[in-house]
């Protein structure tokens, strides 16, 4: 199963807006995208997900791009207790999470 | 509020013994997910139950990997025997359906010696 891609990590200041890319060029059309995140010695914790539009909730945004091969997670505003491992998910209708490798945020203070 | 549970929360082994891992999942939850991480990956599922039965294990090693979810309810994850490379953290999901959101648990993290 093809998976997405993302950049290893990276960096943010904290209360400034924080956009994470994630790669699916091969994502079919009924594959949705999810976004979880991981903090140190836990379990993934949901974020978002979406399928052609944009999204929003509580916790973040969720912009696809129109040919879905792409999407980007927002964070409004990072605070120091965002730095996670964040993972760009396709969501297989079966029920199947597939992992990529993440992208780890550091928010500095 | 509700969380799926997981017992051991640690585990220390040595290669060719026997282990397992309990998973509890929230209530009402009749889809239930084992998933291995292997450090700085991301998870990868090994078994997908629906209420008692087995909907995808095509991931899961049979020779030495077993899972069972006998009253729909808890579920157990066995290894046996244990080898060095099947070091890693152990995490249980759950979800009310399989297009529904998945709940993950705090993992297992075995260490096979």
């Amino acid at each position: 199963d093809a998976k997405t891609t993302q950049p290893n990590s990276m960096e943010s200041n904290e209360e400034e807006p924080v956009h994470l890319p994630c790669n699916h060029s091969t994502i079919s059309g009924t594959d949705y995208i999810h976004w979880y995140r991981q903090l140190p010695s836990q379990g993934p914790e949901y974020v978002i997900h979406g399928l052609t539009s944009n999204v929003n909730n509580r916790m973040a945004s969720l912009a696809i791009a129109e040919d879905r091969k792409s999407s980007t997670l927002i964070l409004h505003r990072a605070t120091l207790r965002d730095a996670a491992v964040y993972y760009c998910i396709r969501f297989i209708n079966t029920g199947k999470l597939i992992f990529g490798q993440g992208t780890t945020l550091q928010v500095k203070p | 509020e509700a969380e799926v549970a997981q017992s051991p929360r640690y585990k220390i082994t040595e290669k060719s013994q026997a282990v397992a891992f309990w998973c509890d999942p929230i209530s009402g939850h009749a889809t239930l997910y084992w998933y291995r991480q292997i450090l700085g990956q991301g998870p990868e599922l090994l078994v997908q139950f629906q209420d008692e039965s087995v909907v995808d294990d095509s991931q899961l090693p049979k020779d030495r990997f077993s899972a069972e979810r006998l009253k729909g309810v808890d579920s157990t994850l066995k290894i046996q025997p244990a080898e060095l490379g099947d070091s890693a953290m152990y995490l249980c999901a759950s979800s009310f359906g399989p297009q529904e959101t998945q709940y993950f648990g705090p993992g297992t993290r075995l260490l096979v010696l």
